[in-house]
């Protein structure tokens, strides 16, 4: 079975600084790999996903990550944060098999501020 | 603009009460899931639906809870009795299958409170 470990509950970081959130990931077999944000009172937003080819994978907001298979880690980064980037953020694997269940971790909370 | 509805948005009820969520997921996706997120226990999947047929719901207790999808553009949750431990924000989940997995668009979510 596959899971997902952020390090960091909470990242607080001052407006634009950049910022790493880190995501490591287990599983026996190939995955696939997601970040979601979730603004307050609000549902989850998909931010970028690993399917296969580039490592470094870009999505919304200025954000990107980078998939690295040897340390099992998808970890988040962007050069330059706003106010309007704080929220909580997970990182989610799906295993490469029949299912397409998402596995989410505990989220990380990033809080920028001026 | 495509999204996931979920009604209702808000539910106060007390505990032995019957609670239906409802989730109208995007037009032409034909998978449907259904979460649960708490403080404790973070985003837990509770079941998993394709082209309307359950696939897993080995997240749900069976007890008291159940997952069905009338039809391709309405899929419900009903916690029947509900309990104080089920307070919870209840999201709904649709996706379509891409070339190797889907990918899942998230409603707003249904914020549960059980008195």
């Amino acid at each position: 079975a596959q899971s997902v470990t952020q390090l960091d509950s909470q990242v607080p970081v001052f407006e634009e600084a950049p910022v790493e959130l880190r995501c490591n990931y287990s599983s026996s077999v190939s995955v696939y790999l997601f970040w979601y944000v979730q603004y307050p009172n609000q549902g989850l937003q998909l931010l970028l996903k690993y399917l296969s080819g580039s490592t470094l994978v870009k999505g919304i907001n200025g954000f990107e990550a980078e998939f690295n298979k040897s340390q099992t880690s998808f970890h988040l980064r962007k050069p330059s944060v706003h106010i309007s980037d704080t929220a909580e953020y997970f990182c989610a694997v799906s295993e490469n098999s029949g299912y397409s269940t998402l596995t989410f971790g505990k989220g990380t909370m990033l809080l920028v501020s001026p | 603009d495509a999204r996931v509805t979920q009604t209702p948005r808000h539910k106060v009820t007390e505990m032995g009460q019957e609670v239906t969520m409802r989730c109208q997921p995007i037009l032409g996706h034909n998978t449907v899931f259904w979460y649960r997120q708490t403080m404790m226990q973070g985003l837990e999947l509770l079941a998993y639906f394709r082209n309307r047929a359950p696939l897993d719901d080995s997240g749900m207790p069976k007890d008291r809870f159940s997952a069905e999808m009338p039809d391709a553009t309405l899929a419900t949750l009903k916690i029947q009795p509900s309990e104080p431990r089920d307070s919870a924000v209840y999201f709904c989940a649709s996706g379509v299958r891409g070339v190797v997995t889907d990918t899942q668009y998230f409603g707003p979510g249904t914020r549960l409170t059980v008195l």
